[in-house]
């Protein structure tokens, strides 16, 4: 089947220490991005990934590291997570930059 | 960058009626896409209209696009109370290389 799966669904963390989200896709797109919803703000994205080893930052990209070494991986990295990185997470995934949007089940996290 | 902005931001209706909701934008783009999001859940991609496209239409859904206007909407025919969800547009914008921008959504309510 195809899909973007992420893990964990949940988290809740405490202020400082690191986390990874995992992101992967079974489909061969090459584009893959992360955004993140927060009520009011609607979906931002924080940074994408064209193909691999070619990352670009979005439009929210503070805080957050990514990497791309192979095509269906994506994880999203919070090397010092701080409350106001409270959101919930997708991970998306498409053919190409502007073509049908694959998302993830989302990450809720919780930085206390 | 930019963002659709849909219309109304919350809508309920009965079910069987039609819900209308709509995106307005700001510069030229290369296609417009509509997706629906359940309650915390990923996004899922409904419908694509380029911008040589007027009309789609996609079993009860039929999307207009008015590039003069810079302008889409959404039609769903005869709701379900399976409809409710929140709706989004998200443009592509024929700038280059930029990300799709997604709206912040309509909230569509549909009572039994």
């Amino acid at each position: 089947e195809a899909q973007v799966t992420q893990n964990p669904r949940y988290l809740i963390t405490v202020t400082g220490k690191k986390l990874t989200v995992t992101c992967s896709q079974n489909m061969n797109h090459e584009y893959m991005s992360w955004y993140r919803q927060d009520p009011g703000l609607g979906l931002r994205q924080i940074y994408y990934s064209m193909n691999v080893e070619v990352t670009d930052k979005g439009d929210v990209p503070e805080g957050y590291k990514v990497s791309r070494k192979e095509k269906r991986n994506f994880p999203l990295i919070l090397e010092s997570p701080s409350p106001n990185q409270t959101s919930l997470y997708f991970c998306a995934s498409s053919f190409y930059r502007a073509s049908e949007q694959y998302f993830g089940p989302g990450t809720r996290l919780t930085v206390t | 960058s930019q963002q659709g902005e849909e219309d109304p931001q919350a809508l309920s209706i009965q079910e069987g009626e039609n819900a209308t909701m709509n995106c307005s934008y700001k510069t030229s783009i290369n296609n417009l896409q509509w997706y629906r999001q359940n309650s915390g859940r990923g996004l899922v991609h409904l419908i694509l209209i380029r911008s040589n496209e007027r009309e789609k239409h996609s079993g009860r859904l039929r999307v207009t696009l008015d590039t003069s206007k810079k302008s889409s909407s959404l039609l769903i025919t005869a709701s379900r109370a399976a409809d409710t969800a929140s709706y989004f547009c998200a443009t592509d914008e024929n700038s280059g290389n930029t990300p799709l921008v997604f709206g912040k959504g309509t909230r569509l309510s549909v009572i039994a």
